[in-house]
This record gives C-alpha cells, structure tokens and sequence, in this order.
C-alpha cells in the first residue's frame, strides 16, 4: 500500500498561471481532503469530499476548484496563481474512525 | 482567530527533560487527535481521545482529555532527540463528522 500520494513534491508558479496538484490514496477511503500549510498557522481545510461526485468547501476555498471523479484521485486545481497561494498543500484521507492520512506535501511557490 | 490554541508555539528543551503540550480552546469537540510531522513530510496520527478526562499512553507519550472536552493535553516523560518535530492537535465539532480543526502547532526541539 502506497497510502496518499501527491504530485508534484515542488513546484513554482509565475503570477496568473494555473497548475493542477495530483493526489491519489490507494485505501479506499470515502472522505478525501486539501490542505494548505503556512508558517504558524497549522493546517487549513480548503476542499474536502465525502464521496466520488461529492465536494464541498472548506475554510479557505477561494482562488481553488477541486472535482472527484473517482474514489482513488482529488486534484486540487488552481486557476490563476497569486503570491498568497505560496504554501505547502497537504492531501489528506479519512478512515474510519475520523484519523486522517497524509500525503508527503506539495511546495507550491508563487513569483 | 484560532479556534484550537496550542501552548507553546516553541519549545527547546535538553534530553531527559520532561514536557507537557497544550491545546486549549472554548468550544467543546466530540473527539480530539493528536499528530506529529517531521520536516519535508505529512502529519502521522499519535492518538485520538474522545471521552471526557480520557487518559491515554503512547511509550513516553501521555494525552489527555478535558472533562468537558475542550482542551488536551500531551506530556512526554524524558524526552529524547527523536521526538523534536511539530505536533498538532485538532479536533472534530461533530460526531462521525470527518472534518478536522487543526491547532498551528508546537515546533519541539529536543538538544542531545
């Protein structure tokens, strides 16, 4: 089992370019999750989905979109990068028993 | 505002020293998770706690649950090297509900 992967590990943006971050989990999970990571700030939701088909917004969902087409992939898609997009995004899975299951992480960078 | 606040955001400490974490917050949570993420990769699971005054351990590792569930604890006994990293907590508004409230975390650097 690979658990969840995410791809690419690095990445950086010109301003008002759009990129597309992969993530699969190979744990049959229902509840998929996106977050981003800030210096001192924790983690912050920005999409979830509780089921292929289903998605909804979290804390912090502007300047992204998300779809769920199968069980396996959640790509977070963003469309116009900006300076305040320069994060590290986490995609994450839900067990059963609330626990959440991490990828390695993306560092997205924004000039 | 932060809806789970952790104390301290840092902590240095020597080897053999002993530690408590805190994660504090006003509203009351169904259940609370404790995570740690070394430099580079994902949060990794320690515990979730989801009774009132629950007491749970983990090695070295001691969490605990308020009574009233709004605030835990993490106290870890002789601390060693390989415990340094960045621990969060979060918490579940709702029963059965799999959406997470992260703390932002304390970075903890355990020195030989």
């Amino acid at each position: 089992n690979a658990g969840v992967t995410q791809t690419p590990k690095f990445r950086i943006l010109k301003i008002g370019q759009s990129m597309t971050l992969q993530c699969t989990q190979d744990m049959n999970h229902n509840y998929m999750y996106w977050y981003r990571q800030d210096p001192g700030m924790g983690l912050k939701l920005i999409y979830y989905s509780v089921g292929a088909g289903i998605t909804d917004k979290g804390e912090v969902p502007n300047g992204y979109n998300v779809s769920r087409s199968t069980t396996e992939d959640f790509p977070l898609r963003l469309e116009l990068a900006a300076p305040s997009q320069t994060s590290v995004y986490f995609c994450a899975s839900g067990g059963a028993y609330n626990e959440q299951f991490f990828g390695p992480g993306t560092r997205l960078t924004v000039l | 505002t932060q809806l789970l606040e952790q104390s301290p955001q840092f902590l240095s400490i020597q080897e053999g020293e002993n530690l408590t974490v805190y994660c504090n917050s006003s509203s009351v949570f169904s259940s609370l998770q404790w995570y740690r993420q070394e430099p580079g990769e994902g949060p990794v699971l320690l515990v979730t706690v989801v009774t009132g005054g629950e007491v749970k351990k983990l090695k070295r590792l001691t969490f605990q649950f308020g009574d009233a569930r709004k605030d835990s604890s993490l106290h870890i006994t002789a601390a060693q090297p390989g415990d340094t990293g960045l621990y969060l907590c979060a918490g579940s508004m709702i029963q059965g509900a799999q959406k997470l409230v992260f703390g932002q975390g304390t970075r903890l650097t355990i020195n030989p």
